[in-house]
């Protein structure tokens, strides 16, 4: 079972949206509604952000959002923010071994 | 608010052992599936191991299949991960986390360095 596939980079502006895409197959992202998205600044712990596809925690900010399409998930964060520069990475579960899997990761650069 | 606090990192030659420990507290430690997470350096996150509430079901990455064993003490509100045989590409912050259902990660710990070196 082979990590997600997300960019390597995706940047923008203060107040600005950037969408982040997690790119799996029909065992994992595809086939079922278990994508989660976290957020890690540096030297931190990981956050959960969004749960089961679209699902915010509480606590965290609606400017982050979550979809999915077929194999492929994405976060949206719309007014964008200083603080949300971070690394993000999806985890899916899995039909297969292992059972869960993280995407490759994302760094997030607000310019 | 959940607390979870990991221990036992350090640096360890190749083929060395290390235990980790994951202390739990502000929750009932007792009802919820746990696991270990790692992160190399400059690299993502990895799932390592998954532990059921009374320990009966256990998962694992082929990577550390044969070599860890992650267990709990739910008395002590503890999780840990006997790493053997270890070798420098388990070098890694290892995390721990409460793990809800499908693989939510809810809670994560502050994390532990663990360094494969001779």
């Amino acid at each position: 079972q082979s990590a997600l596939t997300q960019p390597a980079s995706v940047s923008g502006s203060p107040g600005q949206s950037i969408t982040i895409s997690c790119t799996g197959t029909s065992s994992d992202v595809g086939g079922y509604n278990y994508v989660f998205w976290y957020q890690q600044h540096p030297g931190k712990a990981p956050k959960l952000m969004i749960y089961e596809v679209s699902n915010r925690p509480s606590g965290v900010s609606n400017r982050f959002s979550g979809s999915k399409s077929g194999n492929t998930a994405s976060l949206t964060i719309s007014g964008l923010q200083a603080d949300d520069e971070a690394d993000y990475y999806c985890s899916s579960y899995a039909s297969s071994s292992p059972p869960y899997v993280f995407g490759t990761g994302t760094k997030v650069t607000v310019l | 608010e959940v607390q979870l606090v990991e221990s036992g990192g350090g640096l360890v030659q190749p083929g060395g052992s290390l235990r980790l420990s994951c202390a739990a507290s502000k929750f009932t430690f007792s009802s919820y599936w746990m696991t270990w997470v790692r992160q190399a350096p400059g690299k993502g996150l990895e799932w390592v191991a998954n532990i059921k509430q009374d320990g009966s079901e256990k998962y694992y990455v082929d990577s550390v299949k044969g070599r860890f064993t992650i267990s709990r003490d739910n008395a002590k509100n503890s999780l840990y991960l006997q790493m053997n045989s270890l070798r420098a590409e388990d070098t890694a912050v290892y995390y721990c986390a409460r793990w809800l259902s499908y693989g939510r990660l809810d809670y994560w710990g502050q994390g532990t360095l663990v360094t494969v070196s001779s």
